[in-house]
């Protein structure tokens, strides 16, 4: 089936400093990835859905600033968290839809996340 | 707006009791729903999803869930649970309209009894 790789599973980072999570779909081509944010025990919020080739569209209260998004190519996407702080620290997670799904029939396949401590 | 209601967010259960977990949203048009599973320490894991078709959806691991348009509900239902069932459970909807963003609910963490 589908996989979708992401990486680093773990990241610890000072405070001021940048980290890049990358998502690679790993046998199919990605049109769209999102990217979500999962603090303790609350669900998935999603930050913002990204098209390759083009601008990411980000939700409501998310800033495009700091949570820069590069979906360069149709198996990865980056997400970097510039000059991160402790209320960043996450888990971070991508979620990759199969470019081969057909009208009404959506494949979504999730990464396996990336938890970020900021210190 | 879309947005997903799951109305219990923890439940404990003893092994072989029967399990239904609620999941309501608000949205007008066609949706896709699912449920996902989180293991501790796992990634979210698709159960079941609905298109269209039949309203009653049978997934993985003797979960299923019924559709119910009227009610715009999509509760999951196990006959029997196990104690590997531990986890927390993710209601989701997909609008086509929405640039096909999936909207989660707040989960239900599952604690199962041996």
């Amino acid at each position: 089936g589908a996989v979708v790789s992401q990486h680093p599973s773990w990241v610890i980072c000072k405070s001021g400093t940048s980290v890049k999570i990358e998502c690679r779909s790993l046998d199919f081509q990605a049109t769209t990835m999102f990217w979500y944010r999962q603090f303790p025990k609350q669900s998935l919020m999603l930050m913002a859905t990204s098209n390759e080739g083009s601008k990411a569209t980000y939700e409501q209260g998310v800033e495009k600033d700091k949570f820069l998004i590069n979906h360069a190519s149709l198996t990865l996407s980056t997400l970097t968290v510039t000059s991160a702080h402790p209320e960043d620290s996450s888990f971070y997670i991508c979620s990759a839809r199969d470019r081969r799904a057909g009208t009404g029939n959506y494949g979504y396949t999730f990464g396996s996340g990336t938890r970020l401590t900021v210190v | 707006a879309q947005s997903v209601s799951q109305h219990n967010h923890h439940v404990i259960l003893s092994e072989a009791a029967s399990l239904e977990l609620g999941c309501n949203y608000s949205y007008g048009g066609t949706v896709n729903l699912f449920w996902y599973v989180q293991y501790p320490g796992q990634h979210l894991q698709l159960l079941l999803k609905y298109f269209s078709g039949d309203p009653l959806v049978k997934g993985i691991k003797g979960f299923e869930a019924e559709f119910i348009k009227s009610k715009f509900s999509f509760n999951l239902r196990k006959p029997s649970v196990q104690w590997s069932d531990t986890a927390e459970y993710f209601c989701a909807v997909m609008s086509g309209t929405g640039g096909f963003k999936t909207i989660f609910g707040a989960g239900t963490r599952l604690f199962v009894k041996a």
